[in-house]
């Protein structure tokens, strides 16, 4: 079975521009959770859905991020405008109804 | 400060050594995680606990709670190359089992 996908796995970007990370579940898992990770803070949970609709983003940095679940099988996360800070390592990960957490491969952000 | 301390930091150990990583925490835990990380890919999961005592085996790798399910470690016998990478331990504290807090990792070379 497939397990999380994320895309894109490599980011370059110039500050000031929109950056939009994409994820996809497993499939029947009803919860998704984004995930931020850097060496000085770790893992830090920004926002995650249940059965689509957002539980609880308090974990979102500032206005600059957004996440969407439009459907049980994608989901995005958007930077905008994308500053210095945002680099880090972003992971998705989905559970079926808040067991183990299996996470995606990440998508690796710089932002120049 | 960290809410789930994570020791050592790293640490890098002869193949074949028995080795014991610690994850501490000043509050219950009602259900701890161990995963393991490679550079450049997302999180493995490796074993989950929830009972004070309980204790779990996979190949040569052992997780225990203790009894106030306040500490976890995770023991690794006869350490091979393939074992190196970073473990981290993830823990739900407030027991809805969906936020889950984090340690910082604890980073494994081992040298054959």
């Amino acid at each position: 079975d497939a397990g999380v996908i994320q895309s894109p796995r490599h980011e370059v970007t110039e500050m000031g521009q929109e950056v939009t990370l994409r994820c996809k579940p497993i499939s029947g898992h009803d919860y998704l959770f984004w995930y931020r990770q850097t060496m000085m803070r770790g893992l830090e949970l920004l926002i995650y859905f249940n059965n689509n609709v957002p539980i609880d983003d308090s974990g979102m940095p500032e206005d600059r991020f957004s996440a969407k679940m439009p459907n049980a099988s994608f989901s995005t996360l958007k930077i905008q405008p994308s500053e210095p800070r945002d680099s880090a390592v972003y992971f998705c990960a989905s559970t079926l109804r808040g067991g183990t957490q299996y996470f995606g491969p990440g998508t690796r952000l710089l932002v120049l | 400060s960290q809410e789930l301390e994570q020791s050592p930091q790293s640490l890098i150990v002869q193949e074949g050594k028995n080795l014991t990583i610690n994850c501490t925490s000043s509050k219950t835990l009602y259900g701890l995680y161990w995963y393991k990380q490679k550079y450049g890919e997302g999180l493995i999961f490796l074993m989950m606990l929830q009972k004070g005592g309980e204790e779990k085996s996979h190949e040569k790798i052992t997780a225990k709670l203790d009894e106030k399910k306040q500490q976890s470690s995770l023991h690794i016998t006869a350490s091979q190359p393939s074992h190196a990478g970073i473990y981290l331990c993830g823990a739900d504290i407030d027991g809805n089992n969906r936020k889950l807090i984090w340690g910082l990792g604890t980073s494994l070379g081992v040298n054959p």
